[in-house]
């Protein structure tokens, strides 16, 4: 258990419907991200939040929408996504500002989009 | 050019032997450097940090050479349960960076 909590764990979902990833952390951390791991490809980071602000968008596409609404929660909403979207979705968190602080990660969510 | 490079493998090693990971990084500024272990469909935990000097963990030994920008991990008497990906990463602030990680079996 590493303190960083993701639901669902698994999720099959068709390009038309919407849905929202969440990650849950309670770790007193300030600074939390959005990974995507595709098969047999590097883990890339989608976002960072710190402080509930989002401070990285890489290149994200818009059908992807993250929400932080506290230091605790980040959301991955979903909506007309792609099959190659089908990734683990991980998510992270760390202390801000902090050197030789490690990031934790949650167990992701593998979503399949067909 | 990756901003995190890494030889992805497939190491394969019979147990006892000692293998070598080496990690290469573009941004001079970065600050922190990790390595994290990721077993087969899990997420990535930290393995150990990184540190100038260079550390050691039991027969796990990691180096930085930032002159060169590259880290290195070593693992002594390898076992079989140390089979997994190994991921160098780069932080510079809250920017984490994963290279693409490297695959390790160990065989009996």
């Amino acid at each position: 258990e590493t303190g960083v909590t993701q639901t669902p764990r698994h999720l099959v979902m068709g390009m038309t419907n919407k849905k929202s990833l969440k990650c849950e952390q309670h770790l007193g951390h300030n600074a939390m991200y959005w990974y995507k791991q595709s098969a047999k490809k590097p883990l890339e980071l989608m976002f960072v939040y710190n402080f509930k602000e989002q401070t990285e968008n890489n290149s994200v596409p818009s059908r992807f929408s993250p929400e932080c609404p506290n230091s605790s929660h980040l959301f991955l909403h979903l909506h007309t996504l792609q099959p190659e979207d089908s990734a683990l979705y991980l998510c992270a968190s760390s202390p801000f500002g902090t050197e030789n602080t490690e990031a934790f990660f949650g167990q992701g969510t593998r979503l399949t989009v067909v | 050019r990756k901003e995190v490079e890494q030889d992805p493998g497939p190491f394969n090693v019979p147990e006892g032997a000692t293998v070598a990971f080496n990690c290469t990084y573009s941004n001079s500024a970065s600050q922190s450097f990790f390595w994290y272990r990721q077993d087969c469909r899990k997420e990535p935990k930290l393995l150990m940090s990184v540190y100038s000097s260079g550390n050691e963990d039991g027969r796990f030994t990691a180096q930085l050479n930032r002159a060169s920008q590259y880290i290195s991990l070593l693992i002594r008497d390898s076992k079989l349960s140390d089979s997994a990906t190994y991921l160098c990463v780069v932080r510079e602030g809250n920017d984490m960076r994963f290279g693409a990680g490297t695959r390790l079996t160990v065989k009996p």
